[in-house]
């Protein structure tokens, strides 16, 4: 079973529309992120979060929100959707340096 | 703005031949990190190096790190279709990774 999983894996919506992307993992660890993936202009983190109680901005966080329910589960949420929010998003989470990331999630917004 | 600049952005080469990929930076970092991501999946870590002048080797993969700690290289000799993949690098500052925007490398047979 993989250790960083996303859901769902592609999504396509409407402007305007709410959206939730759900990470979980099972390693155990206390740091996670989120960053989107455009072509040309590689990750850009888009929030992050040491633990819980924890919840920080990163470089491109207007237009989202994100919610920590527990040290396993780190979710995204795109209020309003808009077309430029189309991007490939990741999930990651860290231990140390090293970051493990999750499969992706391909959002299209119309 | 990006911290971090790939060059490359795209390189093709034949099984066999050598390639060089290079991040370069303005800024200073604590460490540097290269992934490789394959279609369909996230990047995975490959290496992280931390002192200036480092240099780590992992098969046939050599990374380096420039002594002043922006630059960094990845060398890949006798390249085999297995390295194709998107090669990103990513300093390390309080704690989040800054990502170049990736080499894109294929290898044909």
């Amino acid at each position: 079973d993989a250790d960083v999983t996303q859901t769902p894996r592609n999504r396509i919506t409407k402007t305007g529309k709410r959206i939730m992307l759900e990470c979980s993992q099972t390693k155990g660890h206390d740091r996670m992120y989120w960053y989107r993936q455009d072509p040309g202009l590689g990750l850009r983190l888009i929030y992050y979060s040491f633990d819980v109680k924890d919840i920080n901005k990163g470089e491109i966080s207007d237009g989202y929100s994100v919610s920590r329910q527990a040290q396993a589960k780190f979710s995204l949420s795109l209020e309003s959707a808009i077309p430029n929010q189309t991007a490939l998003y990741f999930c990651a989470t860290s231990e140390g340096n090293e970051q493990f990331f999750g499969p992706g999630t391909r959002l299209t917004v119309l | 703005t990006q911290l971090l600049e790939q060059s490359p952005q795209f390189l093709s080469i034949q099984e066999g031949e050598n390639l060089t990929v290079y991040c370069n930076s303005s800024s200073v970092f604590s460490s540097l990190q290269w992934y490789r991501q394959e279609p369909g999946e996230g990047p995975v870590l490959l290496v992280t190096v931390v002192t200036g002048g480092e240099v780590k080797k992992l098969k046939r993969l050599t990374f380096q790190f420039g002594d002043a700690r922006k630059d960094s290289s990845l060398h890949i000799t006798a390249a085999q279709p297995g390295d194709t993949g998107l090669y990103l690098c990513a300093g390390l500052s309080w704690g989040k990774l800054q990502f170049g925007a990736g080499t894109q490398v294929v290898v044909t047979p």
